[in-house]
Protein backbone atom coordinates (compact mmCIF):
# COMPACT_ATOMS: atom_id res chain seq x y z
CA UNK A 1 0.00 0.00 0.00
CA UNK A 2 1.79 3.07 -1.11
CA UNK A 3 -1.34 5.35 -0.79
CA UNK A 4 -2.06 8.61 0.94
CA UNK A 5 -5.47 8.75 1.60
CA UNK A 6 -7.29 12.31 2.02
CA UNK A 7 -10.86 13.02 3.23
CA UNK A 8 -13.21 14.51 2.21
CA UNK A 9 -12.29 14.99 -1.37
CA UNK A 10 -14.42 18.48 -1.86
CA UNK A 11 -16.12 20.54 1.08
CA UNK A 12 -17.68 23.68 1.62
CA UNK A 13 -17.84 25.25 4.62
CA UNK A 14 -18.89 29.03 5.97
CA UNK A 15 -17.15 31.22 7.88
CA UNK A 16 -18.88 30.28 11.08
CA UNK A 17 -17.73 26.46 10.57
CA UNK A 18 -15.45 24.09 12.45
CA UNK A 19 -14.91 21.42 10.34
CA UNK A 20 -12.08 18.47 9.74
CA UNK A 21 -9.78 17.75 7.29
CA UNK A 22 -8.30 13.72 7.66
CA UNK A 23 -5.47 11.78 6.21
CA UNK A 24 -4.53 8.38 6.39
CA UNK A 25 -1.46 6.43 5.37
CA UNK A 26 -0.39 2.81 6.09
CA UNK A 27 3.24 2.96 5.06
CA UNK A 28 4.83 2.96 8.02
CA UNK A 29 5.73 6.48 7.54
CA UNK A 30 7.05 8.37 10.59
CA UNK A 31 6.97 11.96 8.99
CA UNK A 32 3.72 13.33 7.83
CA UNK A 33 2.92 16.99 6.56
CA UNK A 34 0.12 19.43 5.39
CA UNK A 35 0.55 21.75 2.42
CA UNK A 36 -1.78 24.62 0.86
CA UNK A 37 -1.78 25.03 -2.73
CA UNK A 38 -3.10 28.20 -4.31
CA UNK A 39 -4.56 27.66 -8.01
CA UNK A 40 -1.54 27.98 -10.50
CA UNK A 41 0.82 28.03 -7.18
CA UNK A 42 3.60 25.25 -5.85
CA UNK A 43 2.00 23.51 -2.52
CA UNK A 44 3.22 25.99 0.57
CA UNK A 45 3.96 23.86 3.80
CA UNK A 46 2.06 24.39 6.49
CA UNK A 47 2.80 21.67 8.91
CA UNK A 48 4.94 18.86 9.75
CA UNK A 49 5.11 16.30 12.19
CA UNK A 50 7.88 13.67 12.96
CA UNK A 51 6.84 10.88 15.10
CA UNK A 52 3.60 12.41 16.34
CA UNK A 53 5.09 15.56 17.40
CA UNK A 54 4.70 18.65 16.10
CA UNK A 55 8.13 19.96 14.51
CA UNK A 56 7.72 23.05 11.81
CA UNK A 57 4.34 25.22 11.79
CA UNK A 58 4.92 27.85 9.23
CA UNK A 59 3.42 30.26 10.74
CA UNK A 60 -0.37 29.40 10.35
CA UNK A 61 -3.06 31.06 11.57
CA UNK A 62 -4.51 29.65 14.20
CA UNK A 63 -7.38 29.01 12.70
CA UNK A 64 -5.43 25.94 11.43
CA UNK A 65 -5.67 23.05 14.02
CA UNK A 66 -3.37 20.13 13.36
CA UNK A 67 -3.43 16.95 15.40
CA UNK A 68 -1.87 13.77 14.43
CA UNK A 69 -3.29 10.88 16.71
CA UNK A 70 -1.10 8.03 15.72
CA UNK A 71 1.66 7.56 13.69
CA UNK A 72 -0.93 6.38 10.62
CA UNK A 73 -3.51 9.41 10.79
CA UNK A 74 -3.21 13.52 10.70
CA UNK A 75 -5.82 15.78 10.72
CA UNK A 76 -6.58 19.45 10.16
CA UNK A 77 -8.83 21.05 12.01
CA UNK A 78 -10.62 24.20 10.18
CA UNK A 79 -12.62 26.88 12.60
CA UNK A 80 -13.44 30.11 11.27
CA UNK A 81 -12.07 29.96 8.29
CA UNK A 82 -11.81 33.43 5.29
CA UNK A 83 -12.87 33.05 1.61
CA UNK A 84 -9.13 33.75 1.14
CA UNK A 85 -8.46 30.17 2.63
CA UNK A 86 -9.93 28.40 -0.49
CA UNK A 87 -7.89 26.24 -1.65
CA UNK A 88 -6.63 22.50 -2.32
CA UNK A 89 -5.18 20.91 0.73
CA UNK A 90 -2.55 18.43 0.22
CA UNK A 91 -1.28 15.62 2.78
CA UNK A 92 1.81 14.18 2.26
CA UNK A 93 4.13 11.32 3.94
CA UNK A 94 7.72 10.37 3.78
CA UNK A 95 9.78 8.06 5.70
CA UNK A 96 11.60 11.07 7.81
CA UNK A 97 11.49 14.45 7.56
CA UNK A 98 13.90 15.32 4.32
CA UNK A 99 14.21 11.57 3.65
CA UNK A 100 13.57 9.54 1.03
CA UNK A 101 10.35 9.36 -1.58
CA UNK A 102 7.65 11.91 0.04
CA UNK A 103 3.90 10.43 -1.18
CA UNK A 104 1.18 13.44 -1.48
CA UNK A 105 -2.64 12.55 -1.05
CA UNK A 106 -4.82 13.57 -3.46
CA UNK A 107 -6.21 16.57 -1.65
CA UNK A 108 -9.28 18.10 -0.26
CA UNK A 109 -10.40 21.02 -1.93
CA UNK A 110 -12.12 23.59 0.00
CA UNK A 111 -14.22 26.43 -0.69
CA UNK A 112 -15.12 28.93 2.08
CA UNK A 113 -18.37 30.70 1.58
CA UNK B 1 17.56 30.00 1.48
CA UNK B 2 16.65 27.82 -0.44
CA UNK B 3 15.28 28.52 -3.91
CA UNK B 4 14.05 26.20 -7.04
CA UNK B 5 13.33 27.83 -10.36
CA UNK B 6 11.30 26.61 -13.02
CA UNK B 7 10.57 27.96 -16.56
CA UNK B 8 6.77 28.22 -16.17
CA UNK B 9 5.74 27.23 -19.99
CA UNK B 10 6.44 24.35 -22.35
CA UNK B 11 4.53 23.23 -24.94
CA UNK B 12 5.40 20.23 -27.47
CA UNK B 13 4.03 18.08 -30.39
CA UNK B 14 2.85 14.55 -29.77
CA UNK B 15 5.66 12.05 -30.11
CA UNK B 16 8.65 14.30 -29.44
CA UNK B 17 10.55 14.54 -26.73
CA UNK B 18 10.12 17.23 -23.46
CA UNK B 19 12.68 18.10 -21.23
CA UNK B 20 11.59 20.16 -18.54
CA UNK B 21 14.46 22.22 -16.59
CA UNK B 22 15.18 23.48 -13.02
CA UNK B 23 17.80 24.83 -11.28
CA UNK B 24 18.32 24.71 -6.95
CA UNK B 25 20.31 27.03 -4.87
CA UNK B 26 21.35 24.72 -1.72
CA UNK B 27 24.41 22.69 -2.75
CA UNK B 28 23.16 20.30 0.67
CA UNK B 29 20.45 18.81 -1.34
CA UNK B 30 19.97 15.49 -0.81
CA UNK B 31 17.05 14.30 -2.81
CA UNK B 32 15.64 16.23 -5.91
CA UNK B 33 11.82 15.22 -6.95
CA UNK B 34 9.95 15.11 -10.06
CA UNK B 35 6.31 15.56 -9.35
CA UNK B 36 3.30 15.71 -12.17
CA UNK B 37 0.26 17.84 -11.49
CA UNK B 38 -3.42 17.00 -13.32
CA UNK B 39 -5.69 19.68 -13.28
CA UNK B 40 -7.83 19.32 -10.22
CA UNK B 41 -5.48 16.45 -8.71
CA UNK B 42 -3.08 15.95 -6.00
CA UNK B 43 0.63 15.58 -6.92
CA UNK B 44 2.23 11.75 -8.12
CA UNK B 45 5.69 11.46 -7.77
CA UNK B 46 6.98 11.14 -10.56
CA UNK B 47 10.81 10.27 -9.99
CA UNK B 48 13.66 11.24 -7.86
CA UNK B 49 17.36 11.15 -7.71
CA UNK B 50 20.27 11.19 -4.84
CA UNK B 51 22.47 13.83 -5.10
CA UNK B 52 25.40 11.71 -5.45
CA UNK B 53 23.31 10.13 -9.19
CA UNK B 54 24.28 12.01 -12.51
CA UNK B 55 21.47 10.52 -14.19
CA UNK B 56 18.76 7.87 -13.58
CA UNK B 57 16.21 6.43 -16.11
CA UNK B 58 12.97 5.01 -15.46
CA UNK B 59 10.99 4.48 -18.62
CA UNK B 60 9.89 7.02 -20.53
CA UNK B 61 11.81 9.68 -17.75
CA UNK B 62 15.20 10.07 -17.69
CA UNK B 63 16.37 12.76 -14.77
CA UNK B 64 19.59 14.11 -15.50
CA UNK B 65 21.43 15.88 -12.64
CA UNK B 66 24.69 18.76 -12.97
CA UNK B 67 25.47 19.28 -8.95
CA UNK B 68 28.30 21.72 -10.64
CA UNK B 69 25.66 23.71 -12.02
CA UNK B 70 23.05 22.74 -9.46
CA UNK B 71 20.45 21.67 -12.66
CA UNK B 72 18.47 19.25 -12.60
CA UNK B 73 16.05 18.18 -15.74
CA UNK B 74 13.22 15.82 -16.71
CA UNK B 75 13.54 13.83 -20.11
CA UNK B 76 10.30 12.52 -21.19
CA UNK B 77 10.60 10.80 -24.25
CA UNK B 78 7.85 10.08 -26.97
CA UNK B 79 5.38 12.27 -24.90
CA UNK B 80 1.96 11.97 -25.12
CA UNK B 81 -1.25 14.27 -24.60
CA UNK B 82 -1.58 12.11 -21.33
CA UNK B 83 1.73 13.69 -19.91
CA UNK B 84 -0.05 17.49 -20.41
CA UNK B 85 0.17 18.39 -16.73
CA UNK B 86 2.17 20.51 -14.00
CA UNK B 87 5.60 19.53 -13.30
CA UNK B 88 7.23 20.53 -10.25
CA UNK B 89 10.55 20.01 -9.24
CA UNK B 90 11.31 19.84 -5.51
CA UNK B 91 14.35 19.30 -3.25
CA UNK B 92 14.94 18.11 0.33
CA UNK B 93 17.64 18.40 2.47
CA UNK B 94 19.37 16.08 4.83
CA UNK B 95 18.06 16.63 8.01
CA UNK B 96 14.50 18.31 9.40
CA UNK B 97 13.54 20.46 6.29
CA UNK B 98 10.61 19.30 3.74
CA UNK B 99 10.46 19.58 0.43
CA UNK B 100 10.94 22.49 -1.31
CA UNK B 101 8.95 23.43 -4.50
CA UNK B 102 9.83 25.37 -7.96
CA UNK B 103 6.61 27.03 -8.98
CA UNK B 104 6.47 24.35 -12.00
CA UNK B 105 6.17 23.92 -15.33
CA UNK B 106 3.15 23.37 -17.66
CA UNK B 107 3.44 21.21 -19.95
CA UNK B 108 1.41 21.26 -22.88
CA UNK B 109 1.46 18.32 -25.71
CA UNK B 110 0.01 19.31 -29.49
CA UNK B 111 -1.61 16.46 -31.21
Amino acid sequence: DTEVTQTPKHLVMGMTNKKSLKCEQHMGHRAMYWYKQKAKKPPELMFVYSYEKLSINESVPSRFSPECPNSSLLNLHLHALQPEDSALYLCASSVGTGQGEAFFGQGTRLTVV
Amino acid sequence: GEDVEQSLFLSVREGDSSVINCTYTDSSSTYLYWYKQEPGAGLQLLTYIFSNMDMKQDQRLTVLLNKKDKHLSLRIADTQTGDSAIYFCAESFSGNTPLVFGKGTRLSVIA
